[in-house]
């Protein structure tokens, strides 16, 4: 049971360049989300899935993209990179909206 | 949205110390979680804990729900308790969680 894992775990893009970031979980977990964790800031949500088929805007949402087409996935997509984007990147999968959160090992992303 | 306070932001202790973080919400919350960010990065969840109160070996939480915050207790703190103590909660009218900017905890041997 790998539990959540994110593909790549480092990344260095230049300005307007593109990339997809990869979640996967396999706890068949119907609530996956995509944060962004910023230098003595807490965890802000960009955007997050209630199940296979949908996604809703969290509270920093502006320059991203994402798709839930299996349950199992949720990818993340920059299409325009900005330096403003570089951040460290964690998925997170629950079983139900209050469920515990499980998070993923991060991706780093540095946008230059 | 919901505001998240957590206090104090930086803390050092010596090994064998015993700890009190604080996370004061602004609203009615239908969640209360708290995570444990590792010098790695590694976030585990520690307590999904709305209301009441749990224990899990040397850490326990507190949740006053009537009076918008929770506690989070370490007992004879160890050097691999190092780490940023995040507090996170769901308000009553949304679903998802808003964070605190988290409690740099630091156990010196």
């Amino acid at each position: 049971n790998a539990g959540v894992t994110q593909t790549p775990k480092f990344r260095v893009l230049k300005t307007g360049q593109s990339m997809t970031l990869l979640c996967a979980q396999d706890m068949n977990h119907e609530y996956m989300y995509w944060y962004r964790q910023d230098p003595g800031m807490g965890l802000r949500l960009i955007h997050y899935s209630v199940g296979e088929g949908t996604t809703a805007k969290g509270e920093v949402p502006d320059g991203y993209n994402v798709s839930r087409l299996k349950k199992q996935n949720f990818l993340l997509g920059l299409e325009s990179a900005a330096p403003s984007q570089t951040s460290v990147y964690f998925c997170a999968s629950s079983y139900s909206p209050s469920g515990g959160l499980n998070f993923g090992p991060g991706t780093r992303l540095t946008v230059t | 949205g919901i505001q998240v306070e957590q206090s104090p932001p930086d803390l050092i202790l010596q090994e064998g110390a015993n700890s009190t973080l604080r996370c004061n919400f602004s609203d009615s919350v239908n969640n209360l979680q708290w995570f444990h960010q590792n010098p790695w990065g590694q976030l585990i969840n520690l307590f999904y804990i709305p209301s009441g109160t749990k224990q899990n070996g040397r850490l326990s939480a507190t949740t006053v729900a009537t009076e918008r915050y929770s506690l989070l207790y370490i007992s004879s703190s160890q050097t691999t308790d190092s780490g940023v103590y995040f507090c996170a909660v769901e308000e009553t009218s949304g679903s998802r969680l808003t964070f605190g900017e988290g409690t740099q905890l630091t156990v010196n041997p």
